[in-house]
Formats: C-alpha cells, sequence, structure tokens
C-alpha cells in the first residue's frame, strides 16, 4: 500500500529564508508527483508536476526534484514571503489512477 | 487552465438530512472525477471515483449507500450525504480530468452537521 509522508509537519520562518520540504513515499511505482498548495478552507492550487522519468521542474521560486529510486521528493522555496504560508501537500499518481496525498506540511513565514 | 467549480462552498444542516454537493467542470469534459474528503488538519482522502455513466468505484471503508455518487454527464458529478450525522462534518473537494490529462480541483466544500 502506497503511503507518503511529508516533513517537518509544520515549519515556521522568517521572510528571507530558502526552504526545503520533504516528501517521502514507500512505493516507487508511481505515474508522476505532484505539488500542491492550499490556503486554510480552500481548495488546491497545483504547483508542480514532475513525470516519473524527469528528476525536477521549476516555477518560479519554486523547485521540485523527484528521485523514485529512494522514494523522495523536494520541494525547494527560496527567498520565502509571507505570502507563501500556506500547507504544501505532495500527492504521488498510482498507475491505477489514483492520487495518494502526503500528510502535509503547514508552513508559515513571518515578517 | 481548466476550472472545477462546486456547489455550494459551505453548507450546514441538521443531523438527518441529506445534502447535495455538485461538481462541474466549466471548460472541459471530464470522463472521470474524484471525491476527496478532509478532515481538519488531516490531508485528503480519496472516497470515490466515478466515470461518466457508470456506477462510482469506492474507497474501502467508504459507504456507498451513504455517499452517493451520480456522474450523468461529462460535466457534472454530485455527491449526496445521505442521514448526515455530525461526525460526516468535513471538507469535501472534487477533481476532475479528461483522458490522460491531469486531475483540476474544485475549491471544495465545508459540510457541518449539527
Amino acid at each position: 500500500k502506497q503511503e507518503v509522508t511529508q516533513i517537518p509537519a509544520a515549519l515556521s520562518v522568517p521572510e528571507g529564508e530558502n526552504l526545503v520540504l520533504n516528501c517521502s513515499f514507500t512505493d516507487s511505482a508511481i505515474y508522476n508527483l505532484q505539488w500542491f498548495r492550499q490556503d486554510p478552507g480552500k481548495g488546491l492550487t497545483s504547483l508542480l508536476l514532475i513525470q516519473s522519468s524527469q528528476r525536477e521542474q521549476t516555477s518560479g521560486r519554486l523547485n521540485a526534484s523527484l528521485d523514485k529510486s529512494s522514494g523522495r521528493s523536494t520541494l525547494y522555496i527560496a527567498a520565502s514571503q509571507p505570502g507563501d504560508s500556506a500547507t504544501y501537500l505532495c500527492a504521488g499518481l498510482l498507475y491505477t489512477d489514483k492520487l495518494i496525498f502526503g500528510t502535509g506540511t503547514r508552513l508559515q513565514v513571518f515578517p | 487552465g481548466a476550472v472545477v467549480s462546486q456547489h455550494p462552498s459551505r453548507v450546514i444542516c441538521k443531523s438527518g438530512t441529506s445534502v447535495k454537493i455538485e461538481c462541474r467542470s466549466l471548460d472541459f469534459q471530464a470522463t472521470t472525477m474524484f471525491w476527496y474528503r478532509q478532515f481538519p488538519k488531516q490531508s485528503l482522502m480519496l472516497m470515490a471515483t466515478s466515470n461518466e455513466g457508470s456506477k462510482a468505484t469506492y474507497e474501502q471503508g467508504v459507504e456507498k449507500d451513504k455517499f452517493l455518487i451520480n456522474h450523468a454527464s461529462l460535466t457534472l458529478s454530485t455527491l449526496t450525504v445521505t442521514s448526515a450525522h455530525p461526525e460526516d462534518s468535513s471538507f469535501y473537494i472534487c477533481s476532475a480530468r479528461s483522458a490522460g490529462d491531469t486531475q483540476y480541483f474544485g475549491p471544495g466544500t465545508r459540510l457541518t452537521v449539527l
């Protein structure tokens, strides 16, 4: 059974810091891996999608990497801003067409 | 980009009543729609997968007679929570995709059962 874990569960940092959020999955048989952002009481915003054949994707200050062999993905946030405060979720798409979500990292960036 | 809407955004109901939540794909045809549930400070858990015109496939532990899913058209799926109880209070999120494409998520529906 695929399990997705995110570390840390919560993170509070001052503005300007570079951050690394971690995601690990137990089964390397994933089709792709996505990172999402969720603001309190809101739906999901897709940030980055990495296909299983890719190693990383970049969008602005965000960079996500994928290492299927070790079952890990990281989301790197450069020069964090208060507006980055949210919960970040990673999710692996199985070949059964199911998205399995991680436990989430609650990020707070203070001025 | 693809847009998925949900209605209502929040609903409060009395215990024992039924509540219907709609999920619509606004600018694409969704061959498959997914329903998730999210409890406070927890992650999303897949409840069921529905393909247009066929019965939904429910995840283990999800009662199909309690959570009725209808996917009657390529742009609309509904989730009906029957005989709702306080423990059904949760955030329900749908997603939709067309064949071979990624899932696009709705904004969610907050259900509170008194």
